[in-house]
């Protein structure tokens, strides 16, 4: 069974630092590109980073680019997001979502229960 | 304000049948596939539909996708009261170079 458990969240001031974790289990996560996708509270799905499955290729949104570093460790079946300079608009919900394709096509097939942050003073 | 264009809420009856509208432009449903996700209240989203109308393993042939030029719909037919949930429609954009995401539609099954 898929299993992708995010941890990390918390509360942080704004202008701090915060590293999330996503724990992947049940499938050759070596093989498969990786996402973080963020929920405000109350607020539609925004992606903000993806991360082929080497490491290779690495694409962020506008609204984190520079501030946020997306990265993996194959050997520990583990995904990360390390978040610096963090805002009040950084507040979500930080799901972590599991790359899969077709025909050259891609979408999220398994996503994990998210972890909240919270940034506040 | 999303790039991709959702209606931000709809109502039908139970049984009835309702679609949802996702517009984009050329350089995201225009140029890639249209995945559509289903989120149940406090509940992380879930792959619905994946490459315009195909339907995961497990999900009910009630839900269909279809896609033509720059907008894509989701249909769903025989409308039941666990159907109530946000419906978000997603592509990857070639000039951003990233995933855009609608922003999402909340069914209310009356």
């Amino acid at each position: 069974e898929v299993q992708l458990v995010e941890s990390g969240g918390g509360l942080v001031k704004p202008g701090g630092s915060l590293r999330l974790s996503c724990a992947a289990s049940g499938f050759t996560f070596s093989t498969y590109s990786m996402n973080w996708v963020r929920q405000a509270p109350g607020k539609g799905l925004e992606w903000v980073s993806s991360i082929s499955s080497s490491s290779s290729y690495i694409y962020y949104a506008d609204s984190v680019k520079g501030r946020f570093t997306i990265s993996r460790d194959n050997a520990k079946n583990s995904l990360y997001l390390q978040m610096n300079s963090l805002r009040a608009e950084d507040t979500a919900v930080y799901y972590c979502a599991r790359d899969s394709r077709w025909l050259g096509n891609r979408y999220f097939d398994y996503w994990g229960q998210g972890t909240l942050v919270t940034v506040s003073s | 304000q999303s790039v991709l264009t959702q209606p931000p809420s709809v109502s039908e009856a139970p049984r009835q049948r309702v679609t949802i509208s996702c517009s984009g432009s050329s350089s995201n449903i225009g140029d890639n596939a249209v995945n559509w996700y289903q989120q149940l209240p406090g509940k992380a989203p879930k792959l619905l539909i994946y490459y315009d109308d195909l339907l995961p393993s497990g999900v009910s042939d009630r839900f269909s996708g279809s896609k033509s030029g720059t907008s894509a719909s989701l249909a769903i037919s025989g409308l039941q009261s666990e159907d109530e949930a946000d419906y978000y429609c997603a592509a990857w954009d070639d000039s951003l170079n990233g995933w855009v995401f609608g922003g999402g539609t909340k069914l209310t099954v009356l």
